[in-house]
């Protein structure tokens, strides 16, 4: 199994264009999840999937838009990319079975710079 | 509220020392706690966990204990070695109908040979 993969590694952004974070896992887990890390700091919620067609807000959802048309797929779209939104970003999936442990599975990150 | 914190940002310790990481949390109701271990340019690696009814679970090398009358998670590596060297957090579920995870800001290990 590949895990969580994550496309692209690193990408600089101009203020106000558009990208999209693509994002697959082979483990068919329902659950899935988008992270911002930025510096020296904790992990913080942006959307998230409880499986196809569901996806709902985090702690930090502005300026991000996601959708969950496959199990395997979720991608991030940034619209009119903001400074602020510089920092590394990471998807995650888990299953949503509790008595499987629950573990969530991060993707290795991808960098983003908006300049 | 919602928060997990550490108390202590860096840590540094000599290769074959145990190390201990400290963290506070303050939501009674989360009912899983998790380390993640994170190197440099990598995502978080699931380490260990430990249910909110149990005190201590160990792994391999690693113990997780939980305290829950003053919040308190440790995680304890045995005979830290280089690679251990990495960002370490903790982490509390809360699970509100799906498993909402908590960071605490995270703990940088040093092991010097």
């Amino acid at each position: 199994n590949a895990g969580v993969t994550q496309t692209p590694k690193f990408r600089i952004l101009k203020i106000g264009q558009s990208m999209t974070l693509q994002c697959t896992q082979d483990m068919n887990h329902n659950y899935m999840y988008w992270y911002r890390q930025d510096p020296g700091m904790g992990l913080k919620l942006i959307y998230y999937s409880v499986g196809a067609g569901i996806t709902d807000k985090g702690e930090v959802p502005n300026g991000y838009n996601v959708s969950r048309s496959t199990t395997e797929d979720f991608p991030l779209r940034l619209e009119l990319a903001a400074p602020s939104q510089t920092s590394v970003y990471f998807c995650a999936s888990s299953y949503s079975d509790q008595g499987r442990g629950n573990t969530i599975y991060f993707g290795e990150g991808s960098w983003l710079t908006v300049v | 509220g919602e928060s997990v914190g550490l108390h202590l940002p860096t840590l540094s310790v000599q290769e074959g020392d145990n190390s201990i990481i400290n963290c506070a949390y303050s939501n009674s109701a989360s009912d899983y706690f998790i380390w993640y271990k994170q190197e440099s340019g990598k995502g978080p690696q699931f380490i260990i966990d430990i249910r909110s009814n149990m005190d201590k679970r160990q792994g391999q090398r690693v113990t997780v204990l939980l305290n829950k009358t003053v919040k308190h998670l440790s995680l304890q590596i045995a005979a830290t070695q280089p690679g251990d060297s990495a960002v370490y957090f903790c982490a509390e579920r809360i699970d509100t109908g799906f498993q909402k995870l908590v960071f605490g800001t995270g703990t940088r290990l040093l092991v010097s040979p």
